[in-house]
């Protein structure tokens, strides 16, 4: 596709249910972030996929929290057992990683999560 | 470990005057800055990056390595520049990027 798509672009559930969000880079892109954007606040960081290295799990806030890439491509973030707080948009970056690369992120339009 | 700071969690401006959003980093290296942008309801975009040494919309930022400043500038104002700005730094490498947390441009017409 032309841009980062994230599904579903919203989300309604209940406390306690699992959720899974989708993301989708742009092709041939190495690099894909997560980050969520709760009412009024900033982005906060969750976790880093660069190409097959290890990703960077550090701001994921809590072991219900979870996200997978598979074949270097499609990412889905996973929230366990969804509280209250977890409600945010849900964004999805991607850029081309390379070392000599022009850095700039590419984001999708996010998944709104309601928590009831 | 690289951090970014944006001192000014709202900025409210008058149309016509002029807009300075700050940006202070720290990084043991040379850095690649950017600033993003998110108008209402549309998704976080790329604004302008200091490499490109470009002005996008009148916003111009230059880096300041002395002051480890990456401030954005822009000398007058429109209402169509109400949205939110992150500042972000990108080290050298496959390292992850890192924002700001960001500023709030409400411009008052």
């Amino acid at each position: 596709g032309a841009g980062v798509s994230q599904s579903p672009s919203n989300k309604v559930t209940e406390k306690g249910k699992d959720v899974e969000l989708r993301c989708d880079p742009i092709s041939g892109h190495t690099a894909l972030y997560w980050y969520r954007q709760s009412l009024g606040q900033g982005l906060e960081f969750l976790i880093y996929f660069q190409g097959n290295s290890a990703p960077d799990k550090s701001g994921l806030p809590s072991d219900r929290f979870s996200a997978e890439r598979t074949g270097g491509s499609v990412s889905t973030l996973t929230i366990q057992r969804t509280q209250q707080e977890d409600s945010a948009v849900y964004l999805c970056a991607s850029s081309q990683g390379r070392l000599l690369g022009t850095g700039e992120l590419f984001f999708g339009e996010g998944s709104r999560l309601t928590v009831l | 470990a690289q951090r970014v700071t944006q001192p000014e969690k709202l900025l409210s401006v008058f149309k016509g005057a002029p807009v300075e959003l700050k940006c202070n980093y720290s990084y043991s290296g040379s850095p690649e800055l950017f600033w993003y942008v998110q108008y209402s309801r549309q998704r976080l975009q790329l604004l302008l990056r200091h490499i490109s040494r470009e002005s996008i919309k009148g916003f111009t930022a230059d880096l300041n390595k002395g002051e480890t400043s990456f401030h954005l500038k822009k000398p007058f104002a429109q209402e169509e520049d109400s949205a939110m700005y992150y500042c972000a730094l990108k080290p050298g490498g496959y390292q992850k990027v890192t924002f700001g947390t960001g500023t709030k441009l409400q411009v008052i017409p």
